[in-house]
């Protein structure tokens, strides 16, 4: 079975500023790892994903995350925020035949 | 396309009531999720089908059931509504073991039990 982690549950940072959030999974088999955003009274969004091949992963708005097999680590970054990446995003995991799980979420708040 | 569509977008019931919340794609994918999310718990898995007339619970699923009669829908089914599930509950679907193995979501229905 698989599981998510993600460490930080608000990361409030100011415009321009980089950020990171950070996410850790466990799993006895290879994984496909995913970012999801969700922006307020909408749907997820795909933002990247890791299927395999290179470890650094670019994806949609600016956003990459590095895939770190030793570290079970999929940790989102970008490195100059807006005020519209305000959202709430979410890391999951799968191992391709089945279900995504999920983490908790992480709420991005962006201040000018 | 249309991707996942989900009906209703809000929806208000009494306590011990029955709704089913309706979930149709057409993307031809085979696996199809529903999940329910809660401030701070992230998605749950409640049900979830691989193909038409197989399913399967998934994390959730008491209170709830579903059917999967063909590919492109999936009802799920409260019988018998508690304050329990108040939710927004999200559906999604998936073509897994393919580069296209991401989940595709619905907007989400919003319901409160009163």
């Amino acid at each position: 079975a698989q599981s998510v982690t993600q460490l930080d549950s608000q990361v409030p940072v100011f415009e321009e500023a980089p950020v990171e959030l950070r996410c850790n999974y466990s799993s006895s088999v290879s994984v496909y790892l995913f970012w999801y955003v969700q922006y307020p009274n909408q749907g997820l969004q795909l933002l990247l994903k890791y299927l395999s091949g290179s470890t650094l992963v670019k994806g949609i708005n600016g956003f990459e995350a590095e895939f770190n097999k030793s570290q079970t680590s999929f940790h989102l970054r970008k490195p100059s925020v807006h005020i519209s990446d305000t959202a709430e995003y979410f890391c999951a995991v799968s191992d391709g035949r089945t279900a995504l799980i999920f983490g908790k979420g992480t709420t991005l708040s962006v201040s000018s | 396309n249309a991707g996942v569509t989900q009906t209703p977008k809000f929806r208000i019931l009494k306590i011990g009531q029955s709704m089913t919340l309706q979930c149709a794609q057409d993307m031809n994918h085979n696996y199809m999720y529903w999940y329910r999310q809660d401030p701070g718990m992230g998605l749950k898995l409640i049900y979830y089908s691989v193909g038409a007339g197989i399913t399967d619970k998934g994390e959730v699923p008491n209170g709830y059931n579903v059917s999967r009669s063909t590919t492109e829908d999936f009802p799920l089914r409260l019988e018998l509504a508690a304050p329990s599930q108040t939710s927004v509950y999200f559906c999604a679907s998936s073509y897994p073991g393919t580069m296209n193995t991401e989940a595709f979501f619905g907007q989400g229905t919003r319901l409160t039990v009163v």
